[in-house]
This record gives C-alpha cells, structure tokens and sequence, in this order.
C-alpha cells in the first residue's frame, strides 16, 4: 500500500539559511499534519491543513509557514534557520473522519 | 496542556518474553493510538481503540483502552528481536485532531 512520501530524507543548512520540506500524503487522506521530533523527545506538533486550508496550529515558530496544494501535498517552509531548528521532521496523513495518523519517514534537518 | 506518561521509561528483556506497557491521561481522551519507532524513522501505527473498555489485538500485540478514559495497556507477547523500539501513545486533543504523544518507552532486548 502507498505511504505517506517525504523529501528530501536528510538535509543540512546553515544558520540563516531557508529550507523547504515536502510531504506527498497516501492518495484520497485530505488532511496532512506536520510534527518536530527532537533528539529523545517525542513528536510535537506544528501544524496541520485539511482541504488546503490550515486547520490548526501548534507550537511552530513564526519564521516557519506551511501550505497545502491543490493535489494535497504540503510544503513546510522554514527561514532564518536556527541550531535549534535541527531535529526530524516528519508529516503524517489521514482522511478528515479518521483520527487514525499515518507517518513518513521523515526529514532530518541539520542546521550547522 | 494534556500530558501522556508512559511506563516504563525503558525495559530490557530477553527474547521470548511478554511485555506490558501503559499510558496514563491528565484527562479523559476519545481515542488512543499506539505507535511504534525505530530509530531515525517515522511512527508507525499499530492500533487504535475507540471505545472504553475495548480490547483490540494486531498479532502479539493487544491493548486496551481503560474504562476512566485516563488511560491504555499494551502488551506484546512473546518478544522477537524485531520488537525493539520506542513505542508510542498518542491521542488526539479534544475538539481538534493535532495528536498529544506520550513519553515513550523504549523497548530493548537482551541477547
């Protein structure tokens, strides 16, 4: 069965420099949602969209903004990137009745 | 905000044993889901339960959703070395569908 696709798998930028994350969900799940995973921490979540619109937000820093697009992949966008900013990124799926989440494998984001 | 705790925060056992697990709410949640990560990869969802009192199987794996809606059990029986791993609660937050994540537990077995 299809899963949820993310790129790139690894990525290291520098300190103020930009970076943009791309997430294909399963096909036919209409919501996707974006989380930050700390080394030893567990995901956190930052924002999510559900019919291309922002359905809620957590705890994502201003210098980060996201979209969802007319065939439903998402875009994290990520500026001004901090030491902090390193961590795996991961984005999960699911059709809007479903609580049920379902998680690509992740982008890891290395700010040197 | 809502917290999950998880116990134990890590267990080392021999392969061929039984694991338990559980999570525990501040509140009441609806649904709970159980994850399983492996290093460096994405959550991979192993059972939802729905309804209070539910007991709900995916092979060796089986976990209940408690009656006070506080908390969750999940039990592997007879551990293989594929096992190992941090394995997840998570629950969605009331009125929206953003999941809380519990503290984990990580799970290591001893040759």
């Amino acid at each position: 069965a299809a899963g949820v696709i993310q790129s790139p798998r690894h990525l290291i930028k520098e300190k103020r420099e930009t970076a943009t994350l791309k997430c294909y969900p399963i096909p036919r799940h209409d919501t996707v949602y974006w989380y930050q995973q700390g080394p030893g921490q567990d995901p956190q979540f930052l924002i999510s969209f559900y019919e291309k619109m922002q359905s809620d937000k957590g705890s994502i820093p201003d210098r980060f903004s996201a979209q969802q697009f007319s065939d439903y992949h998402s875009e994290l966008n990520m500026s001004s990137l901090e030491l902090g900013d390193s961590a795996l990124y991961f984005c999960a799926s699911s059709v809007s009745d479903s609580h049920e989440q379902y998680f690509g494998p992740g982008t890891r984001l290395t700010v040197t | 905000g809502q917290q999950l705790n998880q116990s134990p925060q890590s267990m080392f056992i021999q392969e061929g044993e039984d694991v338990s697990m559980n999570c525990t709410s501040s509140s009441i949640f609806n649904t709970w889901l159980w994850y399983k990560q492996d290093p460096g990869e994405g959550p991979v969802l192993l059972i939802a339960l729905y309804k209070a009192g539910e007991l709900t199987s995916n092979g060796r794996l089986t976990a209940q959703f408690g009656i006070t809606r506080k908390d969750s059990f999940l039990n592997i029986s007879a551990s293989i070395p594929s096992d190992v791993g941090i394995y997840f609660c998570a629950g969605p937050n009331f009125g929206n569908e953003k999941l809380t994540f519990g503290t984990g537990t990580r799970l290591t077995i001893i040759p």
